[in-house]
């Protein structure tokens, strides 16, 4: 199985702060995704990347994948950006997907 | 168009009961995979149907059974409930037989308890 790490477990900002969120795994992968999910359960697919950048208004997703390392950015953070962000990477059998335990984000105003 | 939808929405039980939870995919969407949620954990594989047929299974129980209709909604089913099954479950659909390298759309999950 593919062990997902999170850094940090919780993470308490200021609005305006820049935000990272770090993600490592231990097994190569093809795809790497990033959620988020909100008090009451319901999960939002973020980015899924398999190598590279990618970039949502203010969210960026990195992948370093020789490194086995994906980092999650929040610039300008808001309050309504507060929940709990996961990582999750694919299995081997490719029909999975392992997930970290997540990063719980609350931005204060 | 709707997205995908889980029934009940919040479900209590007592142990040695069989509960059964219903998941329809968004419009389209072949695939269904079933998470268990735990408190303060993230979700854990339970399974993957594609075209009505089983593509993966977690490390769960054989309490665990799941199934998928022709109309490509699914089933999942637990027997004998376990204090231990409460949980968030979550059905996510996306379009291709390989779930993991394809964008999910979740559900809002079924919260069971189970006392």
């Amino acid at each position: 199985k593919n062990e997902v790490e999170q850094s940090p477990q919780n993470l308490t900002a200021q609005e305006g702060e820049f935000i990272t969120i770090n993600c490592s795994y231990s097994v190569g992968i093809s795809a790497l995704h990033w959620l988020q999910q909100h008090p009451g359960g319901g999960i939002v697919s973020l980015f899924m990347l398999s190598s590279g950048k990618k970039k949502h208004g203010r969210l960026i997703a990195t992948i370093n994948i020789q490194e086995k390392h994906s980092s999650l950015h929040i610039t300008a953070s808001h309050p309504r950006d507060s929940a709990v962000y996961i990582c999750a990477v694919n299995s081997n059998s490719g029909y999975a997907l392992n997930f970290g335990k997540g990063t719980s984000l609350l931005v204060t105003p | 168009d709707a997205g995908v939808t889980q029934s009940p929405t919040h479900l209590i039980k007592t142990r040695g009961q069989h509960v059964t939870l219903r998941c329809s995919p968004i419009s389209g969407h072949k695939s269904v995979s079933w998470y268990q949620q735990v408190l303060g954990q993230g979700p854990q594989f339970i399974f993957q149907y594609y075209e009505k047929e089983e593509r993966g299974r977690g490390n769960f129980p054989d309490r665990f059974s799941a199934r998928q209709f022709p109309n490509y909604s699914s089933e999942l089913n637990v027997n004998a409930l376990l204090l231990g099954d409460s949980a968030l479950y979550l059905c996510a659909s996306s379009l291709s037989s390989t779930a993991s390298t394809d964008t999910q759309y979740f559900g809002p999950g079924t919260r069971l308890t189970v006392l």
